[in-house]
């Protein structure tokens, strides 16, 4: 089955701080690769995708690339903002057999921003 | 931001009484999907659709039933309310199975 692991938080930075959560992953066929972000008492948003093996997606700073050779989908950003806490979840979905597209998740990781 | 609302957004509930949830979306998406979030476990599939009238069990069905009578409505129901249920709820909806999918501003649901 699929499945996701992300590094274990929570991670505290100071603002302008450089930013790498790991994410690493496991999957039947290939798979679409994401990271969403959760901000306090609101839903999942889309931050960033890659498709393809060597892809890499971003938005808003971040950056992820999609590394077949090694199963990581890693989120960078090179100078965080208060902003930027949150939780950051990786997640991948394949298509075919009965995934029916669902997300396999990360835990998820916590990142909080100091002025 | 995709077009996804969830009623109620809060709700308190006794144990062994019925909830209906509801997710919304005025995208036209094929693909809707209820997870459930809970510390310690991330999220989790309950429930999808993959069109009118089709629907399939996910991850951690067992307590829940769904129904998709409408392309836009997908509604989730907790039959006899427990206290494991107590949780917040997600809908998603997507274009595709592996396109990305968006996430609705979620429902917290507390059973006593």
């Amino acid at each position: 089955g699929n499945s996701v692991t992300q590094m274990e938080g929570p991670v505290t930075l100071s603002e302008e701080a450089f930013l790498t959560i790991n994410c690493t992953y496991t999957a039947t066929g290939y798979p679409s690769l994401f990271w969403y972000v959760q901000y306090p008492g609101e839903g999942l948003q889309l931050l960033l995708k890659a498709t393809k093996a060597d892809d890499k997606g971003s938005n808003k700073g971040f950056e992820a690339t999609y590394r077949k050779e090694t199963t990581s989908f890693h989120l960078e950003k090179g100078s965080v903002q208060v902003s930027d806490s949150a939780v950051y979840f990786c997640a991948l979905t394949t298509a075919g057999g009965t995934s029916y597209g669902k997300l396999t998740f990360g835990q998820g990781t916590i990142l909080t921003v100091h002025p | 931001d995709a077009g996804i609302t969830q009623s109620p957004r809060h709700k308190v509930t006794e144990t062994g009484t019925p909830v209906t949830l509801r997710c919304h979306q005025t995208e036209n998406h094929r693909y809707m999907y209820w997870y459930r979030q809970d510390p310690g476990h991330g999220l989790r599939l309950i429930h999808y659709s993959y069109g009118v009238k089709d629907t399939d069990k996910g991850e951690v069905s067992d307590g829940y039933s769904v129904s998709r009578s409408k392309t836009e409505d997908f509604l989730l129901t907790l039959e006899s309310a427990t206290s494991s249920q107590t949780s917040v709820y997600f809908c998603a909806i997507s274009e595709s199975l592996v396109y990305e999918q968006y996430f609705g501003p979620g429902t917290r649901l507390t059973v006593t």
